[in-house]
């Protein structure tokens, strides 16, 4: 069975430094690899997705990487900022859960805190 | 573009009630989705659909029902509301990237 686990899961760190979130998952099979952003009481907003045969993808300050073998995925902010706090998800899509083109398994997450 | 869309906001039930939460998207995608959140769990996939008139279950689907029957709308289904429904609902959909793009959510009290 998938599962998604990312760690930490709080950060606080002060304004411009570059930090790094990670993501790990158990079962390399899987179609894609989805970063998302959650503001307290609001839904998600889509950061960058990473096909499977991808390495890695790029938006602005966020770059985030994928090593199937390995089971991992980093996401990488430079020069944060207090506007980047918030929670961050990883997802993969995984056929655990059924359907032909699989469905998102969800991380718990990581709660961000940039000090100004 | 409005996105995605869900009402109510905010809904508080009584135990063995019923509702209707509400999905709309006008991106023209294919697939939509259901998820609930709750603290320190994560999402869950509840139900989705992969097109207008087919739905299935995902990882929690019990207590819940779901209908397609256009491509921009998927209502969610609850029928004798029990307390372990109080959650934070979220609706989704995806084109053929299937990148997920989500609503704002309904967060339901049941009482």
């Amino acid at each position: 069975k998938q599962e998604v686990t990312q760690i930490p899961a709080a950060l606080s760190v002060p304004e411009g430094e570059n930090l790094v979130l990670n993501c790990s998952f158990t079962d390399s099979a899987i179609y894609n690899l989805q970063w998302f952003r959650q503001d307290p009481g609001k839904g998600l907003t889509s950061l960058l997705l990473i096909q499977s045969s991808q390495r890695e993808q790029t938006s602005g300050r966020l770059n985030a990487s994928l090593d199937k073998s390995s089971g991992r995925s980093t996401l990488y902010i430079a020069a944060s900022q207090p506007g980047d706090s918030a929670t961050y998800l990883c997802a993969v899509r995984s056929f655990s859960i059924g359907g032909s083109q699989g469905n998102l398994i969800f991380g718990k997450g990581t709660k961000l805190s940039v000090k100004p | 573009n409005a996105g995605v869309t869900q009402t109510p906001k905010f809904r508080i039930l009584k135990i063995g009630q019923s509702m209707t939460l509400q999905c709309t998207q006008d991106m023209n995608h294919n697939y939509m989705y259901w998820y609930r959140q709750d603290p320190g769990m994560g999402l869950k996939l509840i139900y989705y659909s992969v097109g207008a008139g087919i739905t299935d279950k995902g990882e929690v689907p019990n207590g819940y029902n779901v209908s397609r029957s256009t491509t921009e709308d998927f209502p969610l289904r609850l029928e004798l509301a029990a307390p372990s429904q109080t959650s934070v609902y979220f609706c989704a959909s995806s084109g053929t990237t299937y990148e997920q793009y989500f609503g704002p959510g309904t967060r339901l009290t049941v009482t």
